[in-house]
């Protein structure tokens, strides 16, 4: 889930098993959102995104589920890999085109 | 494909020095962003450009100019830095209507 502040909530998971990050979002007429990757020293990668006119989307080894009744998002990743680890973020989409990024979950992948 | 390309990567600034960060995208991208991000903390958006010639403030704009020079380039000022702003600075760019933005690697800029 989200948090502010200094301290990145963290899932630990083991090598091969499915992650599910979770991630709440602030404006309920947001229409789009997306989820990125950051790894240490780099700038966020896009994983996947999902319209609000959708529950589910699927990707490689990634799906993201959308509950806009409790504005809620989903990452599942499934065999999770030890290259998974990273921090993952949230963003919807605003009004004029602006992004809204929540805190972030870092994901540590245990061999 | 370079993407998004951001300089400097790193920068040491006195209080009160000034200095602009550049970004520059190659993917004919029509929206291009500022982002800061703290430790820990997510990405708060400074400032963004929907076009070329257009630009708006954006969560936390308070010190800081942008300048959308063409439809590739998008710099960022401080005019005045403080310690307050020492974060990593991030660009990127996006195609119009609900499209993925894309990231640089970040300006990791520190102010004593």
């Amino acid at each position: 889930g989200e948090s502010v502040g200094l301290h990145l909530p963290t899932l630990s998971v083991q090598e091969g098993d499915n992650s599910i990050i979770n991630c709440a979002y602030s404006n309920s007429a947001s229409d789009y959102f997306i989820w990125y990757k950051q790894e240490s020293g780099k700038g966020p990668q896009f994983i996947i995104d999902i319209r609000s006119n959708m529950d589910k989307r699927q990707g490689q080894r990634v799906t993201v589920l959308l509950n806009k009744t409790v504005k809620h998002l989903s990452l599942q990743i499934a065999a999770t890999q030890p290259g998974d680890s990273a921090v993952y973020f949230c963003a919807e989409r605003g009004d004029f085109n602006k992004f809204y990024f929540g805190s972030g979950t870092k994901l540590n992948v245990k061999p | 494909n370079a993407g998004v390309t951001q300089t400097p990567k790193f920068q040491v600034l006195k209080t009160g020095q000034s200095m602009t960060l550049q970004c520059a995208q190659d993917m004919n991208h029509n929206s291009m962003y500022w982002y800061r991000q703290d430790p820990g903390m997510g990405l708060r958006l400074i400032y963004y450009s929907a076009s070329e010639g257009t630009t708006d403030k954006g969560e936390v704009p308070n010190g800081y100019n942008v300048s959308r020079l063409n439809k590739r380039e998008f710099s960022l000022r401080l005019e005045s830095a403080a310690p307050s702003q020492t974060s990593v600075y991030f660009c990127a760019s996006s195609a119009t209507g609900g499209r993925p933005q894309h990231f640089g690697d970040g300006t990791r800029l520190s102010i004593l």
